[in-house]
């Protein structure tokens, strides 16, 4: 699976939009972008995920460049209950034929913090 | 639904002794992970099973660590001797099938403190 790039660490004011940036540009065609975040003491959580086209679902927008090289996720109206690490993981196809794993490879995500 | 329980949720064992730790994912998930995540790092997958089948156990340190799935359901971990370096969060997850667009839903894990 592709690598990917997060800056350590952002923070954003409550009623701000987070936009944070993943850098995947080594990704390859048959592979999608995922985004999962943490917040603390708590398991893995998944927020969005997608290929080619921008995506959009309850929780946050994926914006996806032209040449997917990077992303970035958008929480329009972040709130103190966002602060969490956001991992951006990159993951090839898989299918029963494969035997593919659709195992999630973690980085070490962007640490978000939301401030009043 | 419920969601993926784990029990216990923090154990503190001694160097060298033995503890297992038990996952029981949503009903009807065929798949089911376990990973180990380290203070300060992103999850590690340990081993992956699809039914009770093993798919990916390619980083499992199996000289100490086990799992077994027998019928397709609930699931154990088992780490046996212990080493400091095992301290960490260990967090099972599934998901209804394989192929892409599937969501993995993680429990809240087990923080194993070795001493």
């Amino acid at each position: 699976d592709a690598k990917t790039t997060q800056p350590p660490s952002m923070d954003c004011a409550e009623g701000r939009a987070a936009n944070l940036p993943c850098n995947h540009s080594t990704i390859s065609g048959n592979e999608y972008v995922y985004w999962y975040r943490q917040i603390h003491s708590q398991g893995p959580q998944y927020i969005i995920h997608g290929l080619k086209n921008n995506e959009t679902n309850e929780m946050a927008s994926l914006i996806i460049t032209e040449d997917r090289k990077s992303s970035t996720l958008i929480l329009p109206h972040a709130t103190l209950r966002d602060t969490a690490v956001y991992y951006c993981i990159v993951r090839v196809a898989s299918s029963i034929l494969t035997g593919g794993g659709n195992k999630l490879t973690f980085g070490t995500g962007t640490q978000l913090k939301v401030e009043l | 639904e419920a969601g993926v329980a784990q029990s216990p949720r923090y154990k503190i064992i001694e160097k060298r002794q033995s503890v297992a730790f038990w996952c029981n994912p949503i009903s009807g998930h065929a798949t089911l992970y376990w990973y180990q995540q380290i203070l300060g790092q992103g999850p590690k997958l340990l081993i992956q099973f699809q039914n009770n089948g093993v798919v990916d156990d390619s980083q499992l340190p199996k000289d100490r660590f086990s799992a077994e799935r027998l019928k397709g359901v609930d699931s154990t971990l088992k780490i046996q001797p212990a080493k400091l370096e095992d301290s960490a969060v260990y967090l099972c997850a599934s998901s209804s099938r394989q192929g892409n667009g599937t969501e993995a839903f993680f429990g809240q894990g087990t923080r194993l403190t070795v001493v």
